[in-house]
């Protein structure tokens, strides 16, 4: 089946920098991905729908200078969580639309730990 | 307010038996529906989509599509420990979730 991979797995960064999580499909293009976070016990939060070429769309709530999302090609988006605070430590999962619009995968998620 | 809505709690059904999961929707232009199962820790995984009004089967899976009623459901035939997770359905206009259903299967 179809493959949505992300990149890094898991990742623990300083307070107060940067860090960049990919998501890719690997075997279909993708015009549509979509960017969750999740906490421990809690529910899927979407963040941003991304569309290939355009801005994001970006839930109520969620800071788009904070939470950046980039989608270049068909195929690649990535979420740039900037001055990363504890607080920011989660689950974050991308998902991604198939062409056909007839089907959505997730990525396998990235944790981010904060410290 | 979410275009597809998941109102059932959690759920515990005996090993070998049909486990019934619903949601409801309201009418916004989504023209797949789609049910996850996710583990604790894990990422969703797709366990089926529809576009069709009916059933639609995969091995002990059978989603269903009412188009005039707007809901869409999952049946787990002989249900096992290891479908033991939470299951979420979405839209394809909104891919917002919820808290979703919790499914424990008794051995």
């Amino acid at each position: 089946g179809a493959v949505v991979s992300q990149h890094p797995s898991w990742v623990i960064c300083k307070s107060g920098t940067s860090v960049k999580i990919e998501c890719r499909s690997l075997d279909f293009q993708a015009t549509t991905m979509f960017w969750y976070r999740q906490f421990p016990k809690q529910s899927l939060m979407l963040m941003a729908t991304s569309n290939e070429g355009s801005k994001a769309t970006y839930e109520q709530g969620v800071e788009k200078d904070k939470f950046l999302i980039n989608h270049a090609s068909l195929t690649l988006s990535t979420l740039t969580v900037t001055s990363a605070h504890p607080e920011d430590s989660s689950f974050y999962i991308c998902s991604a639309l198939d062409r056909s619009g007839n089907t959505i995968y997730f990525g396998e998620g990235s944790w981010l730990t904060v410290v | 307010q979410k275009e597809v809505e998941q109102n059932s709690g959690p759920l515990s059904v005996p090993e070998g038996a049909i486990a019934s999961l619903n949601c409801t929707y309201s009418d916004r232009g989504s023209q797949s529906f789609f049910w996850y199962r996710q583990y604790s820790g894990k990422s969703p995984e797709l366990i089926m989509s529809i576009y069709s009004n009916g059933d639609k089967e995969d091995g002990r899976f059978t989603a269903q599509l009412n188009k005039a009623s707007q809901y869409v459901s999952l049946l787990i035939r002989d249900s096992q420990p290891s479908d033991s997770a939470t299951y979420l359905c979405a839209g394809s206009n909104d891919m917002r979730f919820g808290a979703g259903t919790r499914l424990t299967v008794k051995p």
